[in-house]
């Protein structure tokens, strides 16, 4: 089975912290998503990363960056957070033409 | 730029009964997912349709794929309780897109008692 994993699954921050969200898959897949998830506004990819260190911007990327440097791991950084990035983070990984498998999430809050 | 649209947005149902949840896209795919979300969880896939007529089956849900009409539907028989769930469709571009899918909206289905 595919494993999706998320570095934490709640996280509080306070504004101006800068807060990295980790995802690690297991099955050796080329491309990893990351997106925010919020009521109201499905799902919106942040960023994309197709194989190690490459990234291309997904739908909102303001105020966020990202980093792939293992197969395995990509991490989202929020380099000051604010109070409009507090949501539902969803990290997924695939294989070129093959569906999506997600993290279990992180929800976070910032203050 | 490619669209989904799902609808109905919410779809409240009574157990037993069957219904139907529609997805359409605006440009040519190359393949085509379902995915449930239960509440407070993450997306977990469901389908994946490939060409035109596709047809899979788990359980009480069935997907279908009809690439000429731009249409995937996603139909409940004899809906039960542990349906209940957000599902999303999401279509590739594969070869412009390089595996990115744009997802719907999500459809929101309450089976009730």
């Amino acid at each position: 089975d595919v494993k999706v994993t998320q570095s934490s699954r709640y996280l509080v921050k306070r504004t101006g912290e800068k807060v990295f969200l980790e995802c690690v898959q297991d099955m050796d897949h080329e491309n990893m998503f990351w997106y925010r998830q919020d009521p109201g506004l499905g799902l919106r990819l942040i960023y994309f990363s197709y194989d190690v260190k490459m990234k291309e911007k997904g739908d909102i990327p303001e105020g966020y960056s990202v980093s792939r440097e293992k197969k395995e791991r990509f991490s989202l950084i929020l380099e000051s957070a604010s109070t409009n990035q507090t949501s539902m983070y969803l990290c997924a990984s695939s294989l070129q033409g093959g569906p999506q498998y997600f993290g279990p999430g992180t929800r976070l809050l910032v203050l | 730029e490619l669209k989904v649209e799902q609808n109905p947005l919410f779809l409240s149902m009574q157990e037993g009964k069957n219904y139907t949840i529609y997805c359409n896209y605006s440009t040519t795919s190359d393949r085509l997912y379902w995915y449930r979300q239960d509440p407070g969880k993450s997306l977990e896939s469901l389908f994946v349709l490939l060409s035109n007529g596709a047809v899979k089956q788990e359980g009480r849900l069935m997907a279908s794929l009809d690439t000429k009409a731009r249409l995937s539907t996603l139909h409940i028989t004899a809906a039960v309780h542990d349906l209940s769930a957000t599902y999303f469709c999401a279509v590739d571009l594969f070869y412009t897109n390089a595996g990115k899918s744009t997802f719907g909206d999500g459809t929101t289905l309450t089976v009730k008692p």
